[in-house]
């Protein structure tokens, strides 16, 4: 079945240290992003890419990294952890055209202590 | 800046139709987009609208006004199963997606 997986689902852990959040897909998507969400707010895109070796910065992309050596595979990496990096982070995936839809995965909910 | 707006919570019956509304303000359009999402899981696509008029979906329509800038999901004959948040987002000139805070809908029995 053609989905996408997120891990790990749930992420405690100290101040500065780093992290990656992995995220992949099996549909052969070459769209991919990574968005934050808090509780109640909208979904911030922090990066995407439109195929392998192609990565580009969303609107929080900062303090953090991504790669994407394979088609299905896109994870992120955080340096160093900090209390305000605590959020829902969302992967998500997408067909070529423009009118095609996300999929998102399940979420990692991280908190950084 | 680019804006969505819609409202922050709803309460409807069980059985009753209810209209969620979202208005934007965005550097083009390319479409605008309707996604579910139920407490502590992943949004789920709804519906697509980049033509104005009403695209229905069985009990789910959404329609859409490029004029004015506005659109409305309408959701009938509710279920318990329904409650959840109602995200609209919007693709900008750039085809990148301005996102909507969502509309979070209590069904109530």
């Amino acid at each position: 079945e053609a989905d996408i997986y997120q891990t790990p689902r749930y992420l405690v852990i100290g101040t500065g240290k780093k992290i990656t959040l992995e995220c992949s897909q099996t549909m052969g998507h070459d769209k991919m992003y990574w968005y934050q969400q808090d509780p109640g707010m909208e979904l911030h895109l922090i990066h995407y890419s439109y195929g392998v070796n192609s990565t580009e910065k969303g609107d929080l992309s900062s303090e953090s990294t991504v790669s994407r050596i394979r088609t299905e595979h896109f994870p992120l990496t955080l340096e160093s952890a900090r209390p305000s990096h605590t959020s829902q982070y969302l992967c998500a995936s997408s067909g070529t055209g423009d009118n095609s839809p996300l999929h998102f995965g399940n979420g990692t909910r991280l908190t950084v202590t | 800046g680019q804006n969505i707006d819609q409202p922050t919570e709803m309460t409807a019956t069980e059985g009753a139709i209810v209209q969620i509304n979202c208005t934007y303000q965005t550097s083009g359009f390319n479409g605008l987009f309707w996604y579910q999402q139920h407490a502590g899981e992943a949004p789920t696509f709804l519906s697509y609208n980049v033509l104005d008029g009403l695209e229905e979906k069985g009990r789910f329509s959404s329609f859409l006004s490029r004029s004015k800038g506005y659109s409305y999901l309408l959701l009938k004959e509710l279920q318990m199963k329904d409650s959840a948040s109602y995200l609209c987002a919007v693709m900008d000139s750039n085809y990148q997606l301005i996102w909507g805070a969502g509309t979070k809908l209590i069904i109530k029995p």
